[in-house]
């Protein structure tokens, strides 16, 4: 079955404790992302990857860090989070988007993090 | 930012058409327009997505305007199961990212 997993599902943490949370995608996809999401503001883009060894800023990187070592693999690391990074949290993954074909975006289950 | 708009909620009764509307103005000639929905808090689903003509498939039938300027997303025969929040998404390729607008809460009422 073609899916996107995120690992963990729940995690309550304390400020300054590293912590990651892994993504993990059977696709063979180029393309993985990370979300936020929280009330009233939607889902905003904190990193992406075009493909193994290839990261990028989404809109909201401060205090986060990823890595593309694997291609199935994209895991998200709060080296030190505090309580503003309390949010849920998706990874994403696609063929490279913008070509018109075979355009889904397969979205994680989600994380949700408190941060204390 | 080729942001998106949309209205912040729409009502539909079950087994009419939910027309929802999204205004992205400054799209480029290139991109494509998506649309994903996302129930309660699960991992947003895709639903479908447009370049310049009209679309369909078996979820919904996406219709552009001529000027791509704005979309409408529309659900032939909504169900209650179809009350969720709606994201209107552009991809900028100069960016390879996607911008997610704030979406649509569609209630769909008996």
């Amino acid at each position: 079955e073609a899916q996107v997993t995120q690992n963990p599902r729940y995690l309550i943490t304390v400020t300054g404790k590293k912590l990651t949370v892994t993504c993990s995608q059977n696709m063979n996809h180029e393309y993985m992302s990370w979300y936020r999401q929280d009330p009233g503001l939607g889902l905003r883009q904190i990193y992406y990857s075009m493909n193994v060894e290839v990261t990028d800023k989404g809109d909201v990187p401060e205090g986060y860090k990823v890595s593309r070592k694997e291609k199935r693999n994209f895991p998200l690391i709060l080296e030190s989070p505090s309580p503003n990074q309390t949010s849920l949290y998706f990874c994403a993954s696609s063929l490279v988007p913008g070509t018109g074909v075979q355009e889904t975006q397969y979205f994680g289950p989600g994380t949700r993090l408190l941060v204390l | 930012d080729a942001k998106t708009t949309q209205p912040p909620s729409m009502d539909c009764a079950e087994g009419r058409a939910a027309n929802l509307p999204c205004n992205h103005s400054t799209i480029s000639g290139n991109e494509y327009v998506y649309w994903y929905r996302q129930i309660h808090s699960q991992g947003p689903q895709y639903i479908i997505h447009g370049l310049k003509n009209n679309e369909t498939n078996e979820m919904a039938s996406l219709i552009i305007t001529e000027d791509r300027k704005s979309s409408t997303l529309i659900l032939p025969h909504a169900t209650l199961r179809d009350t969720a929040v709606y994201y209107c998404i552009v991809f900028r390729y100069n960016f390879n990212k996607f911008y997610f607008g704030s979406g649509t809460k569609l209630n769909v009422k008996p």
